[in-house]
């Protein structure tokens, strides 16, 4: 049980796309999900909490408008890097909090995205 | 939430018992004690939490001092596949955030 899925796993774009990602709860309800940030040799960043149904709340130094997320359902999220460039080649995992069900949370296994 | 202290790696023989301390001095009364490790190139994934009480699960046992200020994750039997880096994080109750300090990299020698 609590298995989250990320789509797609890894992703190569051009500088200036825009790429989606997915998170899926596939066996619970999350009315809260997370998005995290991995650099290589690094420990996980939180960037954004994702709340179903309102907006998401962007840790210091994100720019809400660069990652775009959507948590429109109880089992998915979306995490859109907007006008992406090499900077924001990074490991993305995205993790789901079983609603109501205190303070454990279940991670994805990640998305690499590279930008050429 | 209450900031952790974790030597930064250790080793750790096949089949032995690999224990992984955490300090945590300025843990408030109703903070859990959370573990969860990452292999490379993958998501973390839970081990085991734990508030007052020692805690054992299928993949651990969390001992938590009785002044709560350190704790310590025991894998029994490791294996090689128990190489990853073991975070200990306390989320802050109602703040629902896990904040990922640098861990203790776990090398598991055959």
């Amino acid at each position: 049980g609590a298995v989250v899925s990320q789509h797609p796993s890894r992703v190569i774009c051009k500088s200036g796309t825009s790429v989606k990602i997915e998170c899926r709860s596939l066996d619970f309800q999350a009315t809260t999900m997370f998005w995290y940030r991995q650099f290589p040799k690094k420990s996980l960043m939180l960037m954004a909490t994702s709340n179903e149904g309102s907006k998401a709340t962007y840790e210091q130094g994100v720019e809400k408008d660069k990652f775009l997320i959507n948590h429109a359902s109880l089992t998915l999220s979306t995490l859109t890097v907007t006008s992406a460039h090499p900077e924001d080649s990074s490991f993305y995992i995205c993790s789901a909090r079983p609603t109501g069900i205190g303070e454990t949370q279940y991670f994805g296994p990640g998305t690499r995205l590279l930008v050429l | 939430d209450a900031k952790t202290t974790q030597p930064p790696s250790m080793d750790c023989a096949e089949g032995r018992a690999a224990n992984l301390p955490c300090n945590h001095s300025t843990i408030s009364g109703n903070e859990y004690v959370y573990w969860y490790r990452q292999i490379h190139s993958q998501g973390p994934q839970y081990i085991i939490h734990g508030l007052k009480n020692n805690e054992t699960n299928e993949m651990a046992s969390l001992i938590i001092t009785e002044d709560r200020k350190s704790s310590t994750l025991i894998l029994p039997h490791a294996t090689l596949r128990d190489t990853a880096v073991y975070y200990c994080i306390l989320p802050s109750v109602g703040a629902q955030k896990l904040v990922f300090g640098q861990g203790t990299r776990l090398t598991i020698n055959p």
